[in-house]
């Protein structure tokens, strides 16, 4: 099956701070979504881009298909971003979400 | 917007009890329902694709009849943990798409179970 890798695992940022985070998928797919789980464990939609670029205020999203990437970047963090964001995509001629294993992402004051 | 509930938010059981958990959705139908483990500080897992009207569809590894899914409407999909055990205590969250197969999937809130 489909191998999905983010990085980094692990992520500090100080309050205000940019970051990137990556995904990187081992074939074609025809969908791939961005997550934030909170602390309670409630997966939140923050992009479905299975490919080009999108923003949402704070948050952009961009999905390169061909070369089998997406980033999701983060600017001027905020503690409330805090929590692991997942990568999950669809395999093409496939319907089921695989995930990646996640970045653990802490935004201190 | 779209909605997948889930019920009950946490659980706790006794060995060798078994346990039900719901997932809806509630403003869309969804012939096709996924069930994911997730153990702490570890990525979600699928376990099967719930199918209405027929039986559902198990990865590799999982056990059809420790883990019983019954799909019997369009917007109710169960997941039945028979005879728990403690190495069964995790988190189990379920997801929908709305209409076509592909598009944006949404999660139910999550069930923690927890078998003492």
């Amino acid at each position: 099956g489909i191998q999905v890798e983010q990085s980094p695992p692990d992520l500090i940022l100080q309050e205000g701070a940019n970051s990137t985070l990556r995904c990187n998928f081992s074939d074609s797919v025809n969908n791939l979504q961005w997550f934030h789980q909170n602390p309670w464990g409630q997966l939140i939609n923050l992009f479905y881009i299975p490919s080009g670029t999108k923003q949402n205020g704070r948050l952009s999203a961009t999905t390169v298909a061909t070369e089998r990437y997406s980033l999701l970047y983060i600017s001027s963090s905020q503690t409330t971003d805090s929590g692991v964001y997942f990568c999950a995509v669809v395999e093409a001629a496939g319907n089921k979400l695989t995930f990646g294993g996640g970045t653990r992402v802490l935004v201190k004051p | 917007g779209a909605v997948v509930s889930q019920h009950p938010s946490r659980v706790i059981c006794k060995s060798g009890t078994s346990v039900k958990i719901e997932c809806r959705s509630l403003d869309f139908q969804a012939t096709t329902m996924f069930w994911y483990r997730q153990f702490p500080k570890q990525s979600l897992m699928l376990m099967a694709t719930s199918n209405e009207g027929s039986k559902a569809t198990y990865e590799q590894g999982v056990e059809k009849d420790k883990f019983l899914i019954n799909h019997a409407s369009l917007t109710l999909s169960t997941l039945t943990v028979t005879s728990a055990h403690p190495e069964d205590s995790s988190f189990y969250i379920c997801s929908a798409y709305i209409g076509v197969m592909n598009t944006e999937a949404f999660f139910g809130q999550g069930t923690r179970l927890t078998v003492v």
